[in-house]
């Protein structure tokens, strides 16, 4: 079982690019989220997923899309990368019936 | 909505010292309550967990009580070591939030010195 993997591990983008972080998990969980963690703020959910073809936003989804679909695969776009987008980016899966989530190793994004 | 207050790091101890990380929250429903761990250019782990109300977790010597008459969920060791410096997490899951997803406080940085 690898569990939670994310792809890149490092990305460096300029203002108004775009990128795909990429998230996997091999456990057959339903659930996935997306959290960006900065400094002194925890971390904030942007978009989670109860399943293939079901997302929802979370606290903070401006800026970001997402789709499902695939039980696996759960990509987190960025249109047009802002500064304020500079963050570190972490994949979550759990079962439908359980609490606890596994987390991925997370995706550095820095934009100039 | 829920909330999740930790008090603010760095937290310096010297190594076999006592360790208090203290958390309070406000939820709508009734929530389960986490302490994850993230140790240096790592992903967050789950430390320990506890899902109703005097509850408590406990995992390698870490051990926090869920006490709803004062809505926190205080994290405690009774000697820490160097390989314990980390940045701790307290979240919490409210069934009553759609998808029952995590709510963060902000970390606590704990640096353990030899």
């Amino acid at each position: 079982n690898a569990g939670v993997t994310q792809t890149p591990k490092f990305q460096v983008l300029k203002t108004g690019q775009s990128m795909t972080l990429q998230c996997a998990q091999d456990m057959n969980h339903e659930y996935m989220s997306w959290y960006r963690q900065d400094p002194g703020m925890g971390l904030r959910l942007i978009h989670y997923s109860v399943g293939a073809g079901i997302t929802d936003q979370g606290e903070v989804p401006n800026g970001y899309n997402v789709s499902r679909s695939t039980t696996e695969d759960f990509p987190l776009r960025l249109l047009s990368a802002a500064p304020s987008q500079t963050s570190v980016y972490f994949c979550a899966s759990r079962t439908s019936g359980g609490n606890e989530q596994f987390f991925g190793p997370g995706t550095r994004l820095t934009v100039l | 909505g829920d909330s999740v207050t930790q008090m603010e790091g760095p937290v310096t101890l010297s190594e076999e010292a006592f360790l208090t990380i203290n958390c309070t929250y406000t939820a709508t429903g009734y929530p389960s309550l986490f302490w994850y761990v993230q140790y240096p250019g790592e992903g967050l782990q789950l430390l320990l967990k506890a899902t109703k109300a005097d509850d408590k977790g406990s995992n390698k010597g870490f051990e926090a009580t869920y006490r709803k008459e004062t809505t926190s969920f205080h994290l405690e060791k009774g000697s820490v070591q160097v390989s314990d410096s980390a940045v701790y997490f307290c979240a919490l899951s409210d069934p009553g939030n759609a998808g029952n997803m995590l709510t963060f406080g902000g970390g606590t940085r704990l640096m353990v010195k030899p």
